[in-house]
This record gives C-alpha cells, structure tokens and sequence, in this order.
C-alpha cells in the first residue's frame, strides 16, 4: 500500500505570491490533517478535512487554508507569502477523524517551502 | 492549555539503551506516541500507548507511561547508529483541539560508533 504522498518536495517562493501544496492519502483513509514544522516552534496543527469539510483548525491566520476533494485529496494553500511562511509543511492521513479513539496518523515526507 | 515537554538532546554510545523522556499536560489524552523523523523525511510512527496500560514492548522499544505524573518514556534496547534521529513525543489534543495531535520540541538522538 503507498504511503502519504505529498508534492512537491520543494519549492522556492518570494515574499507576497502564493503556493498551493498537495498531498494524496493512504489509500482508504478520508482524513487528512496538516502541520507545519519550524525550528522555533516545532510542529504545530493547521488544520484537519474529512469528508469534503474541514473539522478542526488549529490558529493560524486566514492565509492559510485548504481544502479536501471527493477522493480525501487535500490540497494547502497559502497566500501572500512571509518570510516566516518557510517551513516543512507536513501532511498526515488516517481512516477516521483524528480525535477519534485509535485513529492513527501517517505522515509524508513533506514539503519543504522557501520563502525569499 | 495542552503542553508536551521533551529534552532536547541525547548521546549515546552504540549497542547502549537510550532512554527519551517526555512530560504533558492533558490527564484526559487517551493515546500517547513516539514518532521519529531522520533528516530530510517526514514522521515515522514507532509506538503508541493507551492511557490505560502502563508499559508497552515492541522488539528494541520499550514504553512506559505513569499517568499520575504524566510522564512518558521511550527506551531504546541496544541503539545502533541507524537510530540516530530526532524522535518526538505527541499526545491527543482534545476540547477545542479536538483530536489533532500536540508534539513536543523532539529530542534529538545521537549515537556515537
């Protein structure tokens, strides 16, 4: 069974453009939940889809927002880059929704954004 | 609000246990776990353990959780090289975080030939 799968693995962006991440669950699970990785503040939550819906946000500002289509492919989108925007972006799929007892998260390798 | 504390770093010397400690907050978390991320790669889930149990062996991994002081540990039997990696510990969240998972900072494992 393929694991998570996200793309790209990198990209460079400069300060005020746009970046849309991708990732493609494993295979069967309809949740798809996101995080960013920093060296300062670590790994934090943004946000969580299920079934087309976003259930769970975590705080981040508006810039950041996602979507998930009929196939639990999720895609992230962040707009009007910052600096502070650089990051691993990482993409973690599990069959239930994560607060749901057992629901295991399996992560992909990420993307790792460059803002300029 | 909910927190996971970790040290930050560990040395040890191969064939030697290492043992990763880790402190939270939420009496509530139902399910703990230990992921470990090599350089440049994503999460790599090792373990996890229900809050009712108190220690859990799987090959070389040995966890222990004491619920009363929220402590919890990862020991790892004979640490070879190939586990050196930064290795994160993460609870639940629950009430407004609803289920997404609260890592702490990593501790990040080096293992010396």
């Amino acid at each position: 069974k393929a694991g998570v799968t996200q793309t790209p693995r990198y990209l460079i962006k400069t300060r005020g453009q746009q970046v849309t991440l991708s990732c493609s669950p494993i295979s069967g699970h309809r949740s798809v939940s996101w995080y960013q990785q920093t060296p300062g503040q670590g790994l934090q939550f943004l946000f969580e889809y299920f079934s087309e819906t976003q259930r769970n946000k975590g705080n981040f500002p508006g810039r950041f927002s996602g979507r998930q289509f009929s196939n639990s492919r999720s895609e992230m989108n962040v707009s009007t880059l910052e600096l502070g925007d650089s990051a691993l972006y990482l993409c973690a799929s599990s069959t239930g929704l994560a607060g749901e007892a057992k629901n295991i998260q399996y992560f992909g390798a990420g993307t790792r954004l460059s803002v300029l | 609000g909910e927190d996971v504390e970790q040290s930050l770093f560990l040395s040890v010397r191969e064939g030697d246990s290492s043992v990763i400690n880790c402190t939270y907050t939420d009496s509530s978390s139902t399910y703990l776990y230990w992921y470990k991320q090599e350089p440049g790669a994503g999460l790599q889930l090792l373990t996890y353990i229900f809050s009712n149990m108190d220690m859990k062996q799987d090959q070389r991994l040995t966890v222990l959780l004491n619920k009363k002081d929220k402590h919890l540990s990862l020991r790892i039997a004979d640490t070879q090289t190939g586990d050196s990696a930064i290795y994160f510990c993460a609870e639940r969240g629950y009430g407004g975080s609803q289920g997404n998972l609260i890592f702490g900072k990593g501790t990040k494992l080096s293992v010396k030939p």
